[in-house]
């Protein structure tokens, strides 16, 4: 089965940074790559689709980009709203396989 | 608005089942793919089950194939998780999901709208 690798597992920054979080796939899964935010004690929402679309409603400080193996999801201004642990999710084929996620919080 | 209930956890000790239920109201039950995910306390989200929109064809991970089965009943607008032989490793938040794209013939799909998750505990 493919595997999905976030990094970092975690990160510390400070309001108005921007914010890399990098998704890697251990095989070319084309552009069907997702990117969710899980607020603490919330249920996932979906941010980002087909690599690089954003959800309606998603703020434009959020992007994704990348295909085949390698994405990433950037936040061009961190707030402190953004206080989130983020998924990538592979959807080309079963398993849906989510990577670990990465948790962000503010310095 | 989409809504999705879950239902159904509770405590259950090793070896038991269990079955979860998961009521979808706001869209067209019928047009769309569903997902089981669950969550262990303090991990990440570990994908379960899917099936599809005309309930055709189901797909499972591979942890969980054998013991858990996916269904859903378009009378009822209700998505199912029913689970064997449980065991401790599987104690963790089990929620539905609905698929972003209607009518689609292939598993794969983000997720679009999730349910409030359903507490499945297994413990003696």
């Amino acid at each position: 089965d493919i595997q999905m690798t976030q990094s970092p597992s975690s990160l510390s920054a400070s309001v108005g940074d921007r914010v890399t979080i990098t998704c890697r796939a251990s095989q070319d899964v084309s552009n069907y790559l997702a990117w969710y935010q899980q607020r603490p004690g919330t249920v996932p929402r979906l941010l980002i689709s087909a690599a690089s679309t954003l959800r309606s409603g998603v703020p434009s400080r959020f992007s994704g980009s990348g295909s085949g193996t390698d994405f990433t999801l950037t936040i061009s201004s961190l707030q402190p709203e953004d206080v989130a642990t983020y998924y990538c999710q592979r959807y080309d084929s079963a398993p849906l396989t989510f990577g670990g996620g990465t948790k962000v919080e503010i310095e | 608005q989409v809504q999705l209930v879950e239902s159904g956890g509770g405590v259950v000790q090793p070896g038991g089942s269990l079955s979860l239920s998961c009521a979808a109201s706001g869209f067209t039950f019928t047009s769309y793919g569903l997902h089981w995910v669950r969550q262990a306390p303090g991990k990440g989200l570990e994908w379960l089950a899917f099936i599809r929109f005309d309930a055709s064809d189901q797909y499972y991970a591979d942890s969980v194939k054998g013991r858990l089965t996916i269904s859903r009943d378009s009378s009822k607008n209700t998505l199912y998780l029913q689970m064997n032989n449980l065991r401790a490793e599987d104690t963790a938040m089990y929620y539905c999901a609905k698929d972003l794209y209607q009518n689609r013939k292939v598993v794969g799909a983000p997720f679009d709208f999730w349910g409030q998750g359903t507490l499945v505990t297994v413990s003696s």
